[in-house]
């Protein structure tokens, strides 16, 4: 059974300082990795989606990276914001593409 | 406006009670999901459903049931049988496809008084 781990479970980080997420996963059978955020509260917003068959995807600030072989995803986040305050989620989908696997989360604070 | 919409926001209800939660969508999704959420835990695929009328048990189906009679809607009742149902749920449609990410609902706060 897939089980998707998230380290660390929170962090807190002063302003402006780049950070990096990270995902591990037992089964390297996946269709593609997700990363989503969630603000307290509410549901969860999409951020990158990466192919099995792609390395990394970037999206403005956001850097996700896929090493399938060794069960590995980074999310990196450049020069924090306040506003970058929230949980990161990391999801695998199965090769069957019908089921999605969470991690735990991790809860980021970034103070000003 | 598109998106997903769940109602109501928070619920409570009496323990033995049986409680239905809304779920509906205006994406013309094929796909619907259901998941739960505890504290500090990531989330837990209840039920799903790729088409209308059909719908398979995710990981932790006991004590809940749903209906797909329509296709922008996906109801899920939580039971009585639910020995825990005190938890945030969200809802999720896509296209049906692994290669389309899934659209969340801002989710329920059910809780079991």
């Amino acid at each position: 059974k897939q089980e998707v781990t998230q380290i660390p479970a929170a962090l807190s980080v002063p302003e402006g300082e780049n950070l990096v997420l990270n995902c591990s996963f037992t089964d390297s059978a996946i269709y593609n990795l997700q990363w989503f955020r969630q603000d307290p509260g509410k549901g969860l917003t999409s951020l990158l989606l990466i192919q099995s068959s792609q390395r990394e995807q970037t999206s403005g600030r956001l850097n996700a990276s896929l090493d399938k072989s060794s069960g590995r995803s980074t999310l990196y986040i450049a020069a924090s914001q306040p506003g970058d305050s929230a949980t990161y989620l990391c999801a695998v989908t199965n090769n069957a593409g019908n089921m999605l696997t969470f991690g735990g989360g991790t809860r980021l604070m970034v103070k000003p | 406006d598109g998106g997903i919409t769940q109602s109501p926001k928070y619920l409570f209800r009496k323990e033995g009670q049986n409680v239905t939660l809304s779920c509906e969508q205006n994406l013309n999704h094929d796909a619907m999901y259901w998941y739960r959420q505890d504290p500090g835990q990531g989330l837990r695929l209840i039920y799903y459903s790729q088409i209308v009328n059909d719908f398979q048990k995710g990981d932790i189906a006991e004590g809940y049931s749903v209906s797909r009679e329509k296709k922008e809607s996906f109801p899920l009742t939580v039971t009585s049988a639910q020995k825990n149902p005190t938890a945030f749920y969200l809802c999720a449609s896509n296209n049906g496809g692994s290669w389309d990410t899934q659209y969340f609902g801002p989710g329920t706060r059910l809780t079991v008084l």
